[in-house]
């Protein structure tokens, strides 16, 4: 079992569909990520937030809208996605951003089916 | 533009051998090194890092950095089944991490 729990682990929607992804940690982290990995690619950076606060921003289109209600919770809201959105969404924590020799731990993912 | 290269394999070892799996890096700047083993259809796992020129060891797992080269190595020791996975390298400088495309160990009984 992972120390960062994301929810649900699996989701179809249509593409006209909004959903939600959950992401919660509780080992006291202080940044938090969204990484979108597609099959035998590695994971692709979407968003980082540290202390609570949208940090980067990878040109994600904005039909992927993050949110950040604590430090513990990390969200991710879906609107109109497409096709070529499906794929294994994966949050992961990091005790802090700033640092970069501290590892980040990921969650199980939710894998994301869009019709 | 930073990048990260693997060896995609697969790389084939019989139980009980050595498995070494190599990294290379564009940045000299990169100051971090972890490697990742995901199974298929799981979620990456922080498996080793390493900051430091020389080598780390952590049970089976040895983890060896040689900045100069700008090269980083994992060596998996009495290799099992169960290590077969792909083994993705990533590499931190100032912020995030760069992945690089992964490799692929089978280990057979």
């Amino acid at each position: 079992d992972t120390e960062v729990t994301q929810t649900p682990k699996h989701l179809v929607m249509g593409m006209t569909n909004k959903k939600s992804l959950k992401c919660e940690q509780h080992m006291g982290h202080r940044a938090m990520y969204w990484y979108k990995q597609k099959a035998k690619k590695p994971p692709e950076l979407m968003f980082v937030y540290s202390y609570e606060k949208l940090s980067i921003n990878e040109s994600v289109p904005s039909r992927f809208s993050p949110e950040c209600p604590n430090s513990s919770l990390l969200n991710l809201h879906l609107h109109a996605l497409q096709p070529e959105d499906s794929a294994l969404y994966l949050c992961a924590s990091s005790q802090d951003h700033q640092y970069s020799n501290q590892p980040q731990h990921f969650g199980d993912g939710t894998r994301l089916s869009i019709l | 533009q930073k990048e990260v290269e693997q060896n995609s394999g697969p790389l084939s070892v019989p139980e009980g051998a050595i498995a070494s799996l190599n990294c290379t890096y564009s940045d000299r700047g990169s100051q971090s090194f972890f490697w990742y083993r995901q199974y298929s259809g799981k979620s990456p796992e922080l498996i080793m890092f390493i900051y430091s020129n020389g080598d780390k060891e952590d049970g089976r797992f040895t983890a060896q950095l040689n900045k100069a080269s700008q090269y980083v190595s994992l060596l998996i020791r009495d290799s099992q089944p169960s290590d077969s996975a792909t083994y993705l390298c990533a590499v931190s400088g100032y912020s995030t991490l760069t992945f690089g495309k992964g490799t692929m160990l089978l280990v057979s009984p």
